[in-house]
């Protein structure tokens, strides 16, 4: 069956240090792949996704890459601010069909400190 | 901007007793999911629901677990008979189909 693999947090930066939340994945097929952001009180955000090998999602300074051969979708930040202090969750999808059901990781919580 | 409401933010229950948790999608989505998240585990999938009826539901969503619509806005989870291992935070989403889905703030559930 499908799984997905994050990295153990909690992770703790200063304030414009480089971020990078590794990602792996089992699962058959083509699936898509999504990193979802969680701030504190509120609900799962779609914070960016990659639909099929070597494309790469970005929003808000975030990057990933669907990576097939390493079967992995690591997140990455060039300079984290405090407001990105959240729990991150990847996730992935099966394409095709009408089986949207999401595949989450435990998720890792991200602390910057000023 | 639309977004998915879940009432209430907070239930504590007695073991055996049944709750209903409620979701308010987005007014113009089709798909509906509940998910589900124990205390420092993974958030995992419980059911989705479309076009009024179950479309997929996880070995985690027994008898004990059921879904409805009762009416054009809500969406409900009811757990028949509540069990210490029930409680977590539960998750409602919408989709309007394979894009998108967007998350409630979620309701946590407490089984004492």
């Amino acid at each position: 069956g499908n799984s997905v693999t994050q990295m153990e947090g909690p992770v703790t930066l200063s304030e414009e240090a480089f971020l990078t939340i590794n990602c792996t994945y089992t699962a058959t097929g083509y699936p898509s792949l999504f990193w979802y952001v969680q701030y504190p009180g509120e609900g799962l955000q779609l914070l960016l996704k990659a639909t099929k090998a070597d494309d790469k999602g970005s929003n808000k300074g975030f990057e990933a890459t669907y990576r097939k051969e390493t079967t992995s979708f690591h997140l990455e930040k060039g300079s984290v601010q405090v407001s990105d202090s959240a729990v991150y969750f990847c996730a992935l999808r099966n394409s095709g069909g009408s089986n949207y059901k999401l595949t989450f990781g435990k998720g890792t919580l991200l602390t910057v400190n000023p | 901007e639309p977004e998915v409401t879940q009432t209430p933010s907070h239930q504590v229950t007695q073991m055996g007793q049944e709750v209903i948790l409620r979701c308010v999608p987005i007014s113009n989505h089709l798909y509906f999911y509940w998910y589900r998240q124990i205390l420092g585990q993974k958030v995992e999938f419980l059911v989705s629901f479309y076009n009024n009826e179950i479309s997929e539901k996880s070995e985690i969503f027994d008898d004990q677990f059921s879904v409805e619509r009762p009416d054009g806005s809500n969406f409900t989870l009811k757990i028949r008979s509540t069990k210490l291992e029930d409680s977590a935070m539960y998750f409602c989403a919408s989709s309007r189909g394979g894009d998108e889905q967007f998350f409630g703030p979620g309701t946590r559930l407490t089984v004492l």
